[in-house]
């Protein structure tokens, strides 16, 4: 058990619908990253949150938006669903936000598009 | 931009034979490497990790040397077994603030007995 939390579990939605997927990271962790894994694009990041603020994007779309909020908590909006978006969403938390700090990744959500 | 290049598999092993999965990775400063598993239906588990050149990381048998000269960092085992059988990926993040990883494609490894 890596201390990351990760809800819900599995998600099946339409397309067209909007969700939401919680991270909540291990206790003490400030940074909280947001990856994407899906067959054909493999683990990708989308974002990194730091005690609140964002510090850098990657392959994020414009139609996914994430925050943390002040009990460092973070939450993945994705919305315009398309097939495409079927995937395995992954949070992952670490004490601060450099490069070798070791990440801790929560279980996953996995999502899938109808 | 940074990137990691892994051996693709699936490898399939005996049990108690010797494993090398090669990684190699392009990168700008000097990004400390990782080497994550993911074991059916489960999340991504470090393995082991290098911050800088000549570091060994190793844990629970396995090993990987961070070497700058052939900007590689191979993980090998030698002895595996069947609970081994997973995904294994290699990962770089970079110096600084920059800590997202960058994530190798995975190679699937399947041990029989």
């Amino acid at each position: 058990d890596s201390g990351v939390t990760q809800t819900p579990k599995h998600l099946i939605t339409a397309t067209g619908q909007r969700v939401t997927l919680r991270c909540s990271p291990r206790s003490g962790d400030l940074s909280v990253y947001w990856y994407q894994q899906s067959l054909d694009q493999g683990l990708q990041f989308l974002i990194h949150y730091y005690n609140g603020e964002e510090r850098a994007k990657g392959n994020i779309l414009e139609r996914f938006s994430a925050q943390q909020f002040p009990d460092l908590h973070s939450e993945l909006n994705l919305s315009s669903l398309e097939l495409g978006d079927s995937a395995l969403y992954f949070c992952a938390s670490s004490a601060r936000g450099q490069g070798l700090n070791t990440q801790y990744f929560g279980p996953g959500t996995r999502l899938t598009v109808l | 931009g940074n990137s990691v290049t892994q051996m693709e598999g699936p490898v399939t092993l005996s049990e108690e034979a010797f494993l090398t999965i090669n990684c190699t990775y392009t990168a700008t400063g000097y990004p400390s490497l990782f080497w994550y598993v993911q074991y059916p239906g489960e999340g991504l588990q470090l393995l082991l990790k290098a911050t800088k050149a000549d570091d060994k990381g190793s844990n629970k048998g396995f090993e990987a040397t961070y070497r700058k000269e052939t900007t590689s960092f191979h993980l090998e085992k030698g002895s595996v077994q069947v609970s081994d059988s997973a995904v294994y990926f290699c990962a770089l993040s970079g110096g600084g603030s920059q800590g997202n990883l960058i994530f190798g494609k995975g190679t699937k490894l399947s041990v029989k007995p």
